[in-house]
């Protein structure tokens, strides 16, 4: 079945800098999600993106799916941007496959 | 706005009780999934349903059953509750239609003692 590689693991910043995470996977894709998991645990959509950019507000993505990845930016960081963030591909059998996430903690 | 509730954020049960975990969403969509949670491992497609009275095995059925009976509603079911089952539980759906942005229930933390 399809891999799904998020990279780094682990990322701290200060507030107020900037960011980006990696998603690889290893097929082509009919859908792709970018989420943020709040420290409550709800999971929260960012972008759906299985091609192209789309930007909403500090955050922007790019997917290249002819070479598949995609990539997710933080800009500004803040506080409440803490959490993991996880991608998630569909190749067309109704189901997501979830990479490991990657946890952010911006620092004050 | 696409809303997925789940019936508890927070339970506990003891080793070998029968444990039920209800899902309802609101946006009339057509498919429903039940994942767990745990460290390290990211989210694991346990079931899923893609009508109302079909189900689909994921990546981890053993364990559990799961039931739709209703469009908007789908259960997982622990059989038989055991300690290795302790997990954050989260529901979603979205509609296959080509386009499927997947939404999230709030998550349930089952911790089986």
């Amino acid at each position: 079945g399809i891999q799904v590689e998020q990279s780094p693991p682990d990322l701290i910043l200060q507030e107020g800098a900037n960011s980006t995470l990696r998603c690889n996977f290893s097929d082509s894709v009919n859908n792709l999600q970018w989420f943020h998991q709040n420290p409550w645990g709800q999971l929260i959509n960012l972008f759906y993106i299985p091609s192209g950019t789309k930007q909403n507000g500090r955050l922007s993505a790019t997917t290249v799916a002819t070479e598949r990845y995609s990539l997710l930016y933080i800009s500004s960081s803040q506080t409440t941007d803490s959490g993991v963030y996880f991608c998630a591909v569909d190749s067309g059998t109704y189901k997501y496959i979830f990479g490991t996430g990657t946890r952010l903690k911006v620092l004050a | 706005d696409v809303k997925v509730t789940q019936s508890s954020r927070y339970l506990v049960k003891r080793t070998g009780e029968k444990v039920f975990l209800e899902c309802v969403q609101d946006m009339d969509h057509e498919n429903m999934f039940w994942y767990r949670q745990d460290p390290g491992l990211g989210l694991r497609l346990i079931y899923f349903s893609y009508d109302v009275k079909m189900k689909e095995k994921g990546d981890i059925p053993e364990g559990y059953s799961v039931s739709r009976e209703k469009k908007e509603r789908f259960s997982l079911i622990l059989e038989s509750a055991s300690t290795n089952q302790t997990s954050m539980y989260l529901c979603a759906s979205d509609d296959y239609l080509g386009y499927n942005e997947q939404f999230f229930g709030p998550g349930t933390r089952l911790t089986v003692l």
